[in-house]
């Protein structure tokens, strides 16, 4: 079954402590993203990767950090944790930016 | 000003139900427009592109007006399951990104 995949699937932790959740893809897609949904917000672009070792920042990178070694991995990493960085993260990947498939959503919560 | 801006609703409508989402974007450079569906506390799912010319599928229909920068969707019908957030996304030309909209919800009851 092609999919998204992201884990954990829910996560709560403390501040400053480095955590990294995880999204892999099935379908051989180039393109790849992180997304955070806030209410009112909508979704925002944190970082994308448009293919292996090709990284860029989206619109609300501070605090993140991913990596693209394989063409299915792209995982992202806060490396110390803050309350404003509770929200709801998706994953996706398509062949473009154009048509994108998401992940089930990871829900973060730091205390 | 947002990029993209939407009604946040919610539209309430009885099931057999017309009703219309609106959106505006402010970027005129805009290339490619979307509409995602998103149910509660779920993943967002593309629903349908929205071309220069308006298109349907099935009971929706979406249109562009690019002069007024304004998209729409048309559901016409409207079933319980069409209950869900409708997000507005729009490609801003020139960047390797979605514009996506805070979302319409719609509620559908019998």
């Amino acid at each position: 079954e092609a999919q998204v995949t992201q884990n954990p699937r829910y996560l709560i932790t403390v501040t400053g402590k480095k955590l990294t959740v995880t999204c892999s893809q099935n379908m051989n897609h180039e393109y790849m993203s992180w997304y955070r949904q806030d209410p009112g917000l909508g979704l925002r672009q944190i970082y994308y990767s448009m293919n292996v070792e090709v990284t860029d920042k989206g619109d609300v990178p501070e605090g993140y950090k991913v990596s693209r070694k394989e063409k299915r991995n792209f995982p992202l990493i806060l490396e110390s944790p803050s309350p404003n960085q509770t929200s709801l993260y998706f994953c996706a990947s398509g062949t473009s930016y154009n048509e994108q498939f998401f992940g089930p959503g990871t829900r973060l919560t730091v205390l | 000003r947002k990029e993209v801006e939407q009604d946040p609703g919610p539209f309430n409508v009885p099931e057999g139900a017309t009703v219309a989402f609106n959106c505006t974007y402010s970027n005129s450079a805009s290339q490619s427009f979307f509409w995602y569906r998103q149910d509660c506390r779920k993943e967002p799912k593309l629903l349908m592109s929205v071309y220069s010319s308006g298109n349907e599928d099935g009971r929706f229909t979406a249109q562009l007006n690019r002069a007024s920068q304004y998209i729409s969707l048309l559901i016409r019908d409207s079933k319980l399951s069409d209950s869900a957030t409708y997000l507005c996304v729009v490609h801003p030309g020139g960047y390797n990104k979605l514009i996506f909209g805070a979302g319409t919800r719609l509620a559908v009851h019998p």
